[in-house]
């Protein structure tokens, strides 16, 4: 089954210790981004990733990492997560860039991950 | 200015009528507009795709583009209490970004 999967899906952590989410498509897509999801504000882009090894920022990067070693994998690193952090996480990925509304270019959605930074 | 702007709801409709949501955008550039469902605790998922003025319909669903007045929308007719959810509106931000809106939370009522 196509599928952009997340991990973990819940993750409960303190200030400082470092967190990585993972974030994996099979569909051999190109385009990768992380979104943040907060009440009201919407999704706002973190990163993204055209392909291997390139990647740029999005709308709110401060306080995050992110690595495009291969293709299918994309995570999300929070080197010192901080309570501001706290949010709904969702990892996406479409064939390439700019997505579109048809076919291989939707941009698909995984699960998402919940965190909680105390 | 938020680069596309939703008012964020709720909206509440009866049941078997028509659900009128509604998405302006900044960038005069921007090229290709998408309405994305999300039920709660669920990930968004693309309802409908609008690149060109004018409407383009699709089942229940229509959505109209207007470049000029920079103004997206989606009509749900025959309104049903399964159309209840998260509606977000996004647009294309020059080849790399899809920019969303905060999303604007719709109840369907029996």
């Amino acid at each position: 089954e196509a599928q952009v999967t997340q991990n973990p899906r819940y993750l409960i952590t303190v200030t400082g210790k470092k967190l990585t989410v993972t974030c994996s498509q099979n569909m051999n897509h190109e385009y990768m981004s992380w979104y943040r999801q907060d009440p009201g504000l919407g999704l706002r882009q973190i990163y993204y990733s055209m392909n291997v090894e390139v990647t740029d920022k999005g709308d709110v990067p401060e306080g995050y990492k992110v690595s495009r070693k291969e293709k299918r994998n994309f995570p999300l690193i929070l080197e010192s997560p901080s309570p501001n952090q706290t949010s709904l996480y969702f990892c996406a990925s479409s064939l390439f860039s700019p997505p579109s509304g048809s076919g291989a270019n939707v941009l698909t959605f995984g699960a998402g991950s919940r965190l909680t930074v105390l | 200015q938020k680069e596309v702007e939703q008012n964020s709801g709720p909206l509440s409709v009866p049941e078997g009528a028509i659900a009128s949501l509604n998405c302006t955008y900044s960038d005069r550039g921007s090229q290709s507009f998408f309405w994305y469902r999300q039920y709660s605790g669920k990930s968004p998922e693309l309802i409908m795709s609008i690149y060109s003025n004018g409407d383009k319909e699709d089942g229940r669903f229509t959505a109209q583009l207007n470049k000029a007045s920079q103004y997206v929308s989606l009509l749900i007719r025959d309104s049903q209490p399964s159309d209840s959810a998260t509606y977000l509106c996004a647009g294309t931000q020059g080849a790399q970004k899809l920019v969303f809106g905060q999303g604007t939370r719709l109840t369907i009522n029996p």
